[in-house]
This record gives structure tokens, C-alpha cells and sequence, in this order.
């Protein structure tokens, strides 16, 4: 089943507000990264986390790593239209396979 | 243009008969998988292959069948397709494991009836 809980699964805010998604694993990841996948696209590539308790920022968007590299999350500050889409997480597994497991992803409406 | 081409984009087929999905990159990536996009259940992977020549199962392979002649080419193939099988899928390819990001081709919309 799944391996990499996300939520909240919708989060509809006001343009200006702030927009937390949370990722969580039932076990260790060797790295976290995230995509950005718009209305009718593809998931784009955002980011990779690979250390423990790692923090990356992109302009309005905060990204981190837990200690312990089982949760992550993706904070995004004064939110915009443009950031309309869903998020998904996504960790690689600390084994011999080469697996992306997919969160189930977080869609984000903002109100203008 | 570094991309990851598929094809068809839309497709409506019929139950049983057969089918296969072009998947086509041009980065010369080692890595390269399926997904199907389901709503509620986010991407899960079909098949994976590490190589030419090599593949692998991801979380739902059943119905589906991969080759990887070719570095460049990984089609999915459904033998039998089936009510079940209408999805979004997408394929996907990687420069390595470690580094891992991941290049999306923009879907094939499938549709069996």
C-alpha cells in the first residue's frame, strides 16, 4: 500500500496567505524531493532533499527534511495565483531498488 | 530541447484489445519508469528499468508489460486492457539513482470502454 502519506489533500486559500503541505513515511528515505504538477500538466521537478534536518528555500517556497528522514514538508509564503497546482512528495527508498514512491499529493487553489 | 516524449496523448480503445504506449527520451538517462496517475492516489509506479535490458515491477504491475531495447525507448505495452487500466499514465526518466530528479513526459490520457 501506500508508503508516503501527504497532507492536507486540498487546501484552498486566500491570495497573500501562507500553504504548508506535510509528507510522511513509514520508513527511512535516502532522499526526499518534491514536484510541482499544474492543472492539466505533468509533475515538474522542484527540488531534492538529501540530509537529515536539510532546509532549502526557492524564493517564496521553504523546503525541508525531518531528522530522523521519514517526514518533509513544503511551506509556501504569501501565496499567488501562479502557485495553483498539485504538490506531490516523493522518497527514494534506503534499499537496493531504485523506486520513487509518490506521495498522494496536496492540491492547492488560491482565491485572487 | 532536453525532453521525454510519449505518445499518443489521448487514446479510447476497447477492452481486450491490445495497445502500447510510446515513451521516447533524449538525455540519455539510464533510469527510466511508468506511472499511472489515479485521483486520490497521487503517481504509482508500474514498471521500472535501471538499463537496457533491465527492468523491474514497481507497486502495480499487473496488466502491463515493459521492454527496454534501446537506452532511449521504454514502452509500456497492455496485452489485454481492461475497464481497470483507464488512467493517466506517465513516463518518466532519471540521469542516475543518486541523483535521481526525475523528467516527466506529459501523459497519455487512456480510456478503455
Amino acid at each position: 500500500g501506500q508508503q508516503v502519506m501527504q497532507i492536507p489533500q486540498y487546501q484552498h486559500v486566500q491570495e497573500g496567505e501562507d500553504f504548508t503541505t506535510y509528507c510522511n513515511s513509514s520508513t527511512t528515505l535516502s532522499n526526499i524531493q518534491w514536484y510541482k504538477q499544474r492543472p492539466g500538466g505533468h509533475p515538474v521537478f522542484l527540488i531534492q532533499l538529501v540530509k537529515s534536518g536539510e532546509v532549502k528555500k526557492q524564493k517564496r517556497l521553504t523546503f525541508q527534511f525531518g531528522e530522523a528522514k521519514k517526514n518533509s514538508s513544503l511551506h509556501i509564503t504569501a501565496t499567488q495565483t501562479t502557485d495553483v497546482g498539485t504538490y506531490f512528495c516523493a522518497g527514494t527508498r534506503m534499499d537496493s531498488s531504485y523506486k520513487l514512491i509518490f506521495g498522494s499529493g496536496t492540491r492547492l487553489l488560491v482565491r485572487p | 530541447e532536453a525532453q521525454v516524449t510519449q505518445n499518443p496523448r489521448y487514446l479510447i480503445t476497447v477492452t481486450g484489445k491490445k495497445l502500447t504506449v510510446t515513451c521516447s527520451q533524449n538525455m540519455n538517462h539510464e533510469y527510466m519508469s511508468w506511472y499511472r496517475q489515479d485521483p486520490g492516489l497521487g503517481l504509482r509506479q508500474i514498471y521500472y528499468s535501471m538499463n537496457v535490458e533491465v527492468t523491474d515491477k514497481g507497486d502495480v504491475p499487473e496488466g502491463y508489460k515493459v521492454s527496454r531495447k534501446e537506452k532511449r525507448n521504454f514502452p509500456l505495452i497492455l496485452e489485454s486492457p481492461s475497464p481497470n487500466q483507464t488512467s493517466l499514465y506517465f513516463c518518466a526518466s532519471s540521469l542516475d539513482r543518486v541523483k535521481g530528479e526525475a523528467f516527466f513526459g506529459q501523459g497519455t490520457r487512456l480510456t478503455v470502454v
